[in-house]
């Protein structure tokens, strides 16, 4: 059971660039979030998808886009890089309704330069 | 607005002692769920316990229990019998049932477990 894929593990882009991060989840679950961990921060809602077809803005949405693909995916996409972005970026799903824990993908670790 | 604190940066710990970590929250909402989880040096995210905000018993899982004081607003996680594996980042977080099972997290605190 692979739970939450998450890739690339790592990336380095130039101020500028572009790039997705892609998630998948193999749980069925209906809720999907993107977050972004700072150093000596806790987790930082960017995004989320309640359902397939549904994406909101989180706390910090400003420079990324969503796409809620299907039930299984959700990709982040950053437009035009900031060195701001330079982060740990992370997926997680769940089942909303039972107070289920997330379950999170490995982590992407993103430097902008 | 809802919010976690953690107002431990880091803490220390001898192996073997128990430990515990505080977590405060702030929310209006009489149904909410608590949650804590371990971040060890290799990043990833280890869910640990949860509680209910109606649950009557402080939830336990093994060496971890969660001191759940709801008119304090507090859910301070307990450690006991501490091991060297136990060294990484704590994060307390909060969910709601409606609101799309989104959560929010606290800042960390960091348990140095020395042997």
């Amino acid at each position: 059971n692979a739970g939450v894929t998450q890739t690339p593990k790592f990336q380095v882009l130039k101020t500028g660039q572009s790039m997705t991060l892609q998630c998948a989840q193999d749980m069925n679950h209906n809720s999907m979030y993107w977050y972004r961990q700072d150093p000596g921060m806790g987790l930082r809602l960017i995004y989320y998808s309640a359902s397939e077809g549904t994406t909101d803005k989180g706390e910090v949405p400003n420079g990324y886009n969503v796409s809620r693909l299907n039930k299984r995916e959700f990709s982040l996409r950053l437009e035009s890089a900031a060195p701001s972005q330079t982060s740990v970026y992370f997926c997680a799903s769940t089942q909303p309704g039972a107070y289920e824990k997330l379950f999170f993908g490995s982590g992407t670790q993103l430097s902008v330069l | 607005a809802q919010k976690i604190t953690q107002t431990q940066p880091g803490m220390f710990v001898q192996e073997k002692e128990a430990v515990t970590l505080d977590c405060t929250y702030d929310t209006s909402d009489p149904s909410y769920g608590l949650f804590w989880y371990k971040q060890p040096s290799s990043g990833e995210m280890i869910f640990l316990i949860y509680q209910g905000s109606y649950d009557q018993q402080n939830a336990t899982e093994g060496r971890y229990s969660l001191n759940f004081q709801k008119a304090r607003k507090s859910a301070n996680l307990v450690i006991s019998a501490s091991q060297l594996g136990d060294s990484a980042m704590y994060f307390c977080a909060m969910s709601f049932n409606t609101n799309a099972g989104k959560s929010t997290f606290g800042d960390g605190t960091t348990l140095t477990v020395k042997p």
